[in-house]
């Protein structure tokens, strides 16, 4: 069973940039695309972008400016960097696996960041 | 950009039948496929519907999504209702650049 765990530091500072990794484990990355969810406390999911194998990304317009997502297939990990954070980007995100690039089929558990001085 | 919209929330009885609506605001809801994600309490979301109307494997068939172009809406119906199918249900698709939109999110009660 495919199994995606998110890690990173669950408190960030205003400004600074939040960074988390996704483990994929009991599958590979390879020919699948990785995408990144957040949902802030008490609201809606809010896609931030994916990342195919090859590297190709795709990001949300709203955060395009402060995002990156990088993969390393070697390790099956996929990372998500953000820059400048804000209360805003307080959070649980969440990475997703799929085999197409609009739909994910397994998700990681979570992992909350808030972003607070 | 589009958008869809879902009614804030809905309630019905164990047993019976409910039906979550989201209506696309500009473009043809078969344009895109359309998938839905279910959120529990403290638990991640699960996929329950992509394409449509496809089920992954492990979704009981008690799941069903589908289109109607008459009201450029998709609906996830549950049927047998189960007082553990009371979560938060999001529909999402995406546009031409393939940028995903989701839904506001609609909370089932099951009472």
């Amino acid at each position: 069973q495919v199994q995606l765990q998110e890690s990173g530091p669950g408190l960030v500072k205003p400004s600074e940039t939040l960074s988390l990794t996704c483990s994929i484990s009991g599958g590979s990355i390879g020919n699948h695309y990785c995408s990144w969810i957040r949902q802030p406390p008490g609201r809606g999911l809010e896609w931030i972008g994916y990342i195919y194998d090859s590297g190709y990304t795709n990001y949300n317009p709203s955060l395009k400016s402060r995002v990156t997502i990088s993969i390393d297939t070697s390790k099956n990990q996929v990372s998500l960097k953000l820059r400048s954070v804000i209360a805003a980007d307080t959070a649980m995100y969440f990475c997703i696996r799929g085999k197409y690039s609009y739909v994910g089929d397994f998700w990681g558990q979570g992992t909350l960041v808030a972003v607070s001085s | 950009n589009f958008m869809l919209t879902q009614p804030h929330s809905v309630s019905e009885s164990p047993g019976k039948t409910v039906t979550v609506s989201c209506t696309r605001s500009s473009g043809s809801i078969a344009s895109n496929y359309v998938q839905w994600y279910q959120r529990r309490p403290g638990s991640s979301p699960r996929t329950l519907i992509y394409e449509d109307n496809r089920r992954p494997s492990g979704v009981p068939d008690r799941f069903s999504g589908s289109i109607d172009s008459s009201s450029n809406s998709a609906s996830l119906t549950i049927s047998g209702l189960k007082t553990e199918d009371e979560a938060d249900y999001y529909c999402q698709s995406y546009d031409s650049g393939n940028l995903w939109v989701f839904g506001g999110g609609t909370s089932l009660t099951v009472l």
